[in-house]
C-alpha cells in the first residue's frame, strides 16, 4: 500500500523567506503526487499534481515541486513567502490518474509566517 | 469557491447515535469522493461513488456507508458512533471531462459525545 511521509508537523518562516515542504512517498509502480493546501476551516485547495513528464512542476501562487524518483520525494518549494501563505499543506499520492483516483494523505505541515 | 457544499457545517451527536452528512457536487461531476480528518491528520479516504455505484472503500467499517443520487449530490451515513468518529468530513467531486481535479468542499465538523 502506498504511503506518504511529511517530516515536518510545524514550520515557521519570516515573510519574504524562502519556502520548502518536505515530502516522501511510499509506492511501488509510478507514483501520481498531488501537494494540497487547507486554511482553518476550509477545504483543500489544489496547489499542484505531478502525473509525467517535466519532474518540476509549476502550480498555483507561485508554488513549484520537484519529483525525485531516486529519493522517493516530492518536496513543494516558494521562493518568498506572504503572510497569505500560512496555512496546513498536505502532500498526496494516488495509484492512478483519471477523475476516479483516490488520494492517500500524509498528516500535513502546518505552515506559520511571522511578519 | 468550489461549488461543491456540504451540509451541515457543523453537528454534535452522542455515542450510538446515527448520523447522515450531505454533499451537493458541483455541476457535472458524477463522482463524489468522501474523507475523513480527524484532528491532526491528513485526510483518509473513506469510500467514492461513481455514476451511483460504489468505486472504492478505504479501511472503514460497514457502519460508514453511502449514497449517490442521480443528481449526483451525495450522502454519507454513519451508523453507531463512536468517538473516535469525531472529524471533520469532506467530500470531493471530480468529472471526466476536467483536468482530473478533484474539487473539495469545507466539511462538516462532526463531534460525538
Amino acid at each position: 500500500a502506498q504511503s506518504v511521509t511529511q517530516p515536518d508537523i510545524h514550520i515557521t518562516v519570516s515573510e519574504g523567506a524562502s519556502l520548502e515542504l518536505r515530502c516522501n512517498y511510499s509506492y511501488g509502480a509510478t507514483p501520481y503526487l498531488f501537494w494540497y493546501v487547507q486554511s482553518p476551516g476550509q477545504g483543500l485547495q489544489l496547489l499542484l499534481k505531478y502525473f509525467s513528464g517535466d519532474t518540476l512542476v509549476q502550480g498555483i501562487k507561485g508554488f513549484e515541486a520537484e519529483f525525485k524518483r531516486s529519493q522517493s520525494s516530492f518536496n513543494l518549494r516558494k521562493p518568498s513567502v506572504h503572510w497569505s501563505d500560512a496555512a496546513e499543506y498536505f502532500c498526496a499520492v494516488a495509484r492512478s490518474r483519471g477523475s476516479n483516483y483516490k488520494l492517500t494523505f500524509g498528516k500535513g505541515t502546518l505552515l506559520t509566517v511571522n511578519p | 469557491e468550489t461549488g461543491v457544499t456540504q451540509s451541515p457545517t457543523h453537528l454534535i451527536k452522542t455515542r450510538g447515535q446515527q448520523v447522515t452528512l450531505r454533499c451537493s457536487s458541483q455541476s457535472g461531476h458524477n463522482t463524489v469522493s468522501w474523507y475523513q480528518q480527524a484532528l491532526g491528520q491528513g485526510p483518509q479516504f473513506i469510500f467514492q461513488y461513481y455514476r451511483e455505484e460504489e468505486n472504492g472503500r478505504g479501511n472503514f467499517p460497514p457502519r460508514f456507508s453511502g449514497l449517490q443520487f442521480p443528481n449526483y449530490s451525495s450522502e454519507l451515513n454513519v451508523n453507531a458512533l463512536e468517538l473516535d468518529d469525531s472529524a471533520l468530513y469532506l467530500c470531493a467531486s471530480s468529472s471526466s471531462g476536467t483536468d482530473e481535479k478533484l474539487f473539495f468542499g469545507s466539511g462538516t465538523q462532526l463531534s460525538v459525545l
